[in-house]
This record gives C-alpha cells, structure tokens and sequence, in this order.
C-alpha cells in the first residue's frame, strides 16, 4: 500500500516568504507527527496530531511555526517569514493510533527546505 | 522529559557483531524504547522496540537492564547495508500529554568491506 508521502519534495524559498509543507499520511493512520532535521543532525520533534487534534505544540521552534490537520488525514506544516536558521528536512510520520507508545512510527521522505 | 545520549559514530567491518548502546536516565515508567534506521535522503524506518529484558526479531536484538536507564541494539553480522544512522527513541505520548518525543543524536554506523 501507498506509505507516507510530502510535498514539495525540495522548495528553495527566500528569507521572509511563507511556506507550506504537506503530508499525507497512511490511510487509516490515526496520528501524525512533525520532525525537523537540519543538516547532519538528529531528529527534533515539533508537533503531533491526534486526529484533527494538536494535544501538545510546545515543540514549534516559534510562532511562525503553525500546523494544521483536516478530516483526520492531510497535514499542513506552514511557516511564516522564513529564515536562513528553518532550513532543515522536514520529516513527516504517521501511525495507526497514538497514546500507545507501542505504536510503529512510518516516516515519508521529507521536504527539504532551503531558505536563501 | 527523557533525554537520551548515543555515541556519535562506530565503525565495523562485515559480518561482525555490532551493539550500539543508548543512555536515557531520566526514562519515565510509561516510556517505551524504539529504535530506528536512517539511510541518506530518507525518512527513519523502525527496528525494534522494547520495555524491558531482552527482545528479538529478525534483525535485531534489544537490551534493557532491568533499571531501564539504557538499552543496547545488537546488530547481528552486519554487511555494509547496514551503513546507516541508528536512533533511539524514548517517550510516550499516551497517559502524559506534555511529554515529547526524544531522539537521540543518532549513532552514524559505518560498515566496511
């Protein structure tokens, strides 16, 4: 079956400009999460999704960090007036149900962005 | 708020034994340990996961002392697909809803012919 998938792939963006990373997750997957990963690092988690619900978005770097789920699936990460530091790959991963710390994570292959 | 700690990098050569340990003293009852694959350009895929003891599967062993404040991933006979990162994860997002995800730093494996 189709696994994660993020778009755009790549997205070159000027300092200061929006941006909107999308994620769809598995079909049926419950959660969903947001990671960034800047170049040569680990994993920092920013936010996840319990349904259409975020129970905790004390991870967002900032406020010009948001992100949005709808209808239980797609996901939105955007962020506002972007700078050189958001440049990173965004990870995005979906599992069947949260709360169950037994739960497989499935990640997609990300979106990298590069703020000029 | 578990933190955990790995070392930066190993090196190993094909068909040996490879054991990664991971630190994470301040673990909290309900968190789990999972451990994770990274090859460039791609998103983590799962390994293994664990509570406590000895757990095994097709690829992989996981250790945890009985005080949970570490656990080792024993890669059995490595080849060079192996060359990846390792991360280990620490946390639970169930009866704690202020409780965050922790990745470690990640391990950058490195297998040689």
């Amino acid at each position: 079956g189709a696994g994660v998938s993020q778009s755009p792939s790549n997205k070159v963006t000027e300092k200061g400009k929006d941006v909107e990373l999308r994620c769809d997750p598995i079909s049926g997957h419950t959660a969903l999460y947001w990671y960034r990963q800047s170049l040569g690092q680990g994993l920092e988690f920013l936010i996840y999704f319990q349904g259409n619900s975020a129970p905790d978005k004390s991870g967002l770097p900032s406020d010009r960090f948001s992100a949005e789920r709808t209808g239980g699936s797609v996901s939105t990460l955007t962020i506002q007036r972007t700078q050189q530091e958001d440049s990173a790959v965004y990870l995005c991963a979906s599992s069947f149900q949260s709360g169950i710390s037994t739960d497989t994570q499935y990640f997609g292959p990300g979106t990298r962005l590069t703020v000029l | 708020l578990a933190k955990t700690t790995q070392p930066i990098s190993m090196d190993s050569y094909e068909g040996q034994e490879v054991n990664i340990t991971c630190s994470h003293n301040n673990i909290a009852t309900n968190d789990y340990i999972t451990w994770y694959q990274q090859f460039p350009s791609q998103g983590p895929r799962f390994i293994i996961q664990g509570y406590k003891t000895k757990v095994t599967n097709e690829v992989a062993s996981l250790f945890i002392p009985a005080d949970r404040k570490s656990s080792t991933l024993s890669l059995p006979r490595v080849s060079l697909s192996d060359t990846a990162v390792y991360y280990c994860l620490v946390g639970d997002l169930g009866s704690n809803a202020g409780n965050m995800l922790t990745f470690g730093g990640g391990t950058r494996l490195m297998v040689k012919p």
